[in-house]
């Protein structure tokens, strides 16, 4: 499967706990995006790298949430310190950044419910 | 404020039937325009996407527009199938200097569309 893959899948927590999720882009994608999304709504842009440098933060990545791109490659999102308004569908998309590319391609995202 | 607003929430056709869905947006400066169908619980998957030149895109049954002056655009969906049933989002990517994109996407929450047989 060389599309972007993203796991767990599920991730059931208890409040106060922290989280990990991890996103492998497709391989030759330079750029990676999280995202967010609560139930009935669409996706919220969380972060963005290109490579391994973070370019951009939305105000919505609170303090307790930080994401890393070490190498370039995969990414991981972390949440600290979770609350129940952290439940949510987090999306990964990655693309790769040439004039006139604009295409992002999505992740099946990791559902975490926080109890 | 950069907002996507779609209309109608929701929708429900009989199958074989064509419909429409509706986007407005207030994103600048505008980079281009996208259509997304998600099926429930997986990632969001690009159905068409536009630049400010673009004024017609189509995929196989599906038919978008994009009047950059007055900001909508419409996804038109022909001869529905029930695998057709999904929520359809409306994305706009803000421009860079340059006219580049960063990336950055603004959703709309989406339209749900129901095909029922």
């Amino acid at each position: 499967d060389t599309g972007v893959s993203q796991n767990p899948r599920h991730k059931i927590t208890k409040r106060g706990q922290n989280v990990t999720f991890r996103c492998d882009p497709i391989s030759e994608h330079n750029r990676l995006y999280w995202y967010r999304q609560t139930l009935g709504q669409g996706p919220e842009f969380l972060t963005y790298f290109q490579n391994e440098a973070q370019l951009e933060k939305s105000r919505l990545l609170s303090d307790r949430f930080s994401a890393e791109r070490p190498k370039g490659s995969f990414s991981t999102l972390e949440i600290q310190r979770t609350e129940q308004g952290d439940s949510a569908m987090y999306l990964c998309a990655s693309s790769l950044a040439l004039a006139g590319n604009y295409e992002q391609y999505f992740g099946p995202g990791t559902r975490l419910t926080v109890t | 404020k950069n907002q996507v607003e779609q209309s109608p929430q929701s929708l429900i056709i009989l199958e074989g039937k064509n419909c429409t869905l509706q986007c407005n947006y207030t994103v600048s400066p505008f980079s281009n325009l996208r259509w997304y169908k998600q099926d429930t619980g997986r990632g969001p998957v690009s159905l068409t996407i536009m630049t400010f030149s673009e004024n017609t895109k189509s995929n196989g049954r599906y038919t978008a527009t994009l009047d950059a002056d007055t900001k909508q655009s419409s996804l038109h969906i022909t001869a529905s199938q029930l695998s057709d049933s999904a929520s359809y989002i409306c994305v706009v990517s803000v421009g860079g200097a340059g006219g580049t994109s960063y990336g950055k996407l603004t959703f709309g929450q989406g339209t749900i569309l129901t095909v029922h047989p």
